[in-house]
């Protein structure tokens, strides 16, 4: 089945260093990727996302390439800050599907 | 704009009670998800709506169900709790279900 799979954390950071989180995915045929973040005590926000094959996808400074040949959606963000420290979870959803498949997260700490 | 509205946000239950959960999506979105995030790992997909009808279902029990009323709103049920019901429930709320999600902050739900 369609599957997510994400580093494991927690990433723990100073502030300006730089971010890569790893997420791969297994799927029968061509998915949309995500990435949510989900903040203490709240729910989930979409931070970006890419539908089709080398899109990049960027917000806020963190970005994440569709790698169909790696079948990867890595984020990065090259200079962290202490506000970014939350967890990160790599998503896909199939054409015409209707659900949201996670990875399990990871945590990510940023010390000043 | 309001966002996606969650009730109650936490809430205590013994094995065996029942809960109802309950969800308002953004204005004008017709498709409502729920998922079950418990701690330390990924949400999973339980049930979503769309047009007042049940579009999709995960690999949850009989005791989970749904419904979406005329505003668009959604109650899930569970019955019969279990120790291993305790998680925070998300809902998501999108245009069209296979559009981009919403998320509110959740219902916590401890069964003890």
């Amino acid at each position: 089945g369609n599957s997510v799979t994400q580093m494991e954390g927690p990433v723990t950071l100073s502030e300006e260093a730089f971010l890569t989180i790893n997420c791969t995915y297994t799927a029968t045929g061509y998915p949309s990727l995500f990435w949510y973040v989900q903040y203490p005590g709240e729910g989930l926000q979409l931070l970006l996302k890419a539908t089709k094959a080398d899109d990049k996808g960027s917000n806020k400074g963190f970005e994440a390439t569709y790698r169909k040949e790696t079948t990867s959606f890595h984020l990065e963000k090259g200079s962290v800050q202490v506000s970014d420290s939350a967890v990160y979870f790599c998503a896909l959803m199939m054409d015409s599907s209707y659900k949201l498949i996670f990875g399990g997260g990871t945590r990510l700490l940023v010390r000043p | 704009d309001a966002g996606v509205t969650q009730s109650p946000t936490h809430l205590i239950k013994t094995r065996g009670q029942q809960v109802t959960l309950r969800c308002s999506p953004i204005s004008g979105h017709k498709s409502v998800s729920w998922y079950q995030q418990v701690l330390g790992q990924g949400p999973q997909f339980i049930f979503q709506y769309y047009e007042k009808e049940e579009r999709g279902r995960g690999n949850f029990p009989d005791r989970f169900s749904a419904r979406q009323f005329p505003n668009y709103s959604s109650e899930l049920n569970v019955n019969a709790l279990l120790l291993g019901d305790s998680a925070l429930y998300l809902c998501a709320s999108s245009f069209q279900g296979d559009t981009e999600a919403f998320f509110g902050q959740g219902t916590r739900l401890t069964v003890v």
